[in-house]
């Protein structure tokens, strides 16, 4: 079975910390995404990864960054988190074969 | 960018009814996925279309991909409580692998 990762189930951050989610993937898979979940607006993207050190901006990259230095492994930044940054946030990893992209158990950050 | 809305938010029904969901995009797509989050979980693939016009079905769930690629719908019939949960649709374009999602539906079921 396909896992992905994510490191933190809940996460309590202060305004102004620098955050690192972290996503792990153990099926070689060489797409990884980044989306938020908010009540309404469904998930956006807001950065999707095609291969190492490759990445493109999503919808909503602003506040954001992303590091994938190795294939099973895409982090997500919040270079100074903020209040509107508090959210669901899930990983998911897909391949160019099978269609159906799979999500991590979600990490839900709160800043404070 | 590419924009993919889904309609209605918010869909409650009694057990038994049928339910559909609209999927629609600004541009063509590539293919459509359905996904399928259960409340306090994480969303689940349920399908792929990617012909002009293909249906699917799986048991009661009906998938439709538009002529136009543009749009797409979900039609459950007979709900059941088990079908509970947020429907989201999801579009690729045909030069990346960018998954966008609709805002998705959620389906309430009265017993």
């Amino acid at each position: 079975d396909v896992k992905v990762t994510q490191s933190s189930r809940y996460l309590v951050k202060r305004t102004g910390e620098k955050v690192f989610l972290e996503c792990v993937q153990d099926m070689d898979h060489e797409n990884m995404f980044w989306y938020r979940q908010d009540p309404g607006l469904g998930l956006r993207l807001i950065y999707f990864s095609y291969d190492v050190k490759m990445k493109e901006k999503g919808d909503i990259p602003e506040g954001y960054s992303v590091s994938r230095e190795k294939k099973e492994r895409f982090s997500l930044i919040l270079e100074s988190a903020s209040t509107n940054q508090t959210s669901m946030y899930l990983c998911a990893s897909s391949t160019g074969g099978p269609p159906e992209a799979f999500f991590g158990q979600g990490t839900r950050l709160t800043v404070v | 960018g590419q924009q993919v809305m889904q309609i209605p938010q918010y869909q409650h029904v009694q057990e038994g009814e049928d339910f559909t969901t609209y999927c629609n995009s600004s541009t063509t797509l590539s293919n459509i996925q359905w996904y399928k989050q259960r409340p306090g979980g994480h969303p689940v693939f349920l399908i792929q279309l990617v012909k002009s016009g293909e249906v699917k079905k799986q048991k009661r769930l009906t998938f439709q991909f538009g002529e136009a690629k543009k749009n797409s719908s979900l039609h459950i019939t007979a709900t059941q409580t088990t079908d509970v949960g947020t429907y989201f649709c999801a579009g690729r374009k045909s030069n990346t692998g960018k998954l966008i999602f609709g805002q998705g539906t959620t389906l309430q079921v009265k017993p």
